[in-house]
């Protein structure tokens, strides 16, 4: 079975700051990527950074980056220089792919609240 | 490009009420997905269509039916609704090829009384 957990409900930054959200999954596969996506108080599912397993180089989208653990089945998300704009709840994701179509499995999401 | 549409955005019914959930893509995309979103449990998968003409279960479909129209349109009804269907449904479109973002709708929040 896959599985995506994220440990943390809710987190606090300041402004400016930086934060780290954590994503340890659990999969039988081999091929597979990983996700972020993030949902503002709009409810927009909003596709942050993904990572391919195969890739060992961690994957940057400006002021987002990933911390891919492979062996240790983790995939933290660091968010940089914090901006009011991030406050948001952040979801960690699975993709195994090669089937007849790719199913994402989330986690449970962070809550993330950016202080002034 | 509207991208990943969805109607109703706010809907209200009474226990053992019917109701279609309509979602529409603009993009080209053969597969489309119904997920819902409950408080402290992320979002599930109800239904999935790999392409037109084929749909599948996923996580929990019990209390559900899809009906792929067309490549387009993915729709999500509701036979006999219940108080435990409250949530908030996404629908979800994406091309077959590795790598694929899913591109979601705005979600439609729905409430069972």
């Amino acid at each position: 079975a896959q599985t995506v957990t994220q440990s943390q409900p809710e987190m606090s930054v300041q402004e400016a700051e930086t934060v780290t959200l954590s994503c340890t999954y659990d999969t039988s596969e081999n091929n597979y990527y990983l996700f972020w996506y993030k949902q503002p108080p709009s409810r927009q599912m909003i596709l942050v950074i993904r990572q391919e397993a195969y890739k060992q180089q961690n994957a940057t989208e400006n002021r987002f980056s990933v911390n891919f653990q492979k062996a240790a089945k983790s995939f933290s998300l660091k968010i940089s220089d914090s901006q009011l704009g991030d406050t948001a709840m952040y979801f960690c994701a699975l993709m195994n792919y090669g089937g007849a179509t790719n199913k994402l499995i989330f986690g449970t999401g962070t809550l993330l609240a950016v202080q002034p | 490009n509207a991208g990943v549409t969805q109607t109703p955005k706010f809907q209200v019914l009474k226990t053992g009420q019917s109701m279609t959930l309509q979602c529409a893509q603009d993009m080209n995309h053969n597969s489309m997905y119904w997920y819902r979103q409950d408080p402290g449990m992320g979002l599930r998968l109800i239904y999935y269509s790999a392409s037109e003409g084929t749909t599948d279960k996923g996580e929990v479909p019990n209390g559900y039916n899809v009906s792929r129209l067309n490549k387009r349109e993915f729709s999500l009804r509701l036979e006999s609704a219940a108080p435990s269907q409250t949530s908030v449904y996404f629908c979800a479109s994406s091309e077959r090829r590795e790598a694929n973002e899913q591109f979601f709708g705005p979600g439609t929040r729905l409430t069972v009384l």
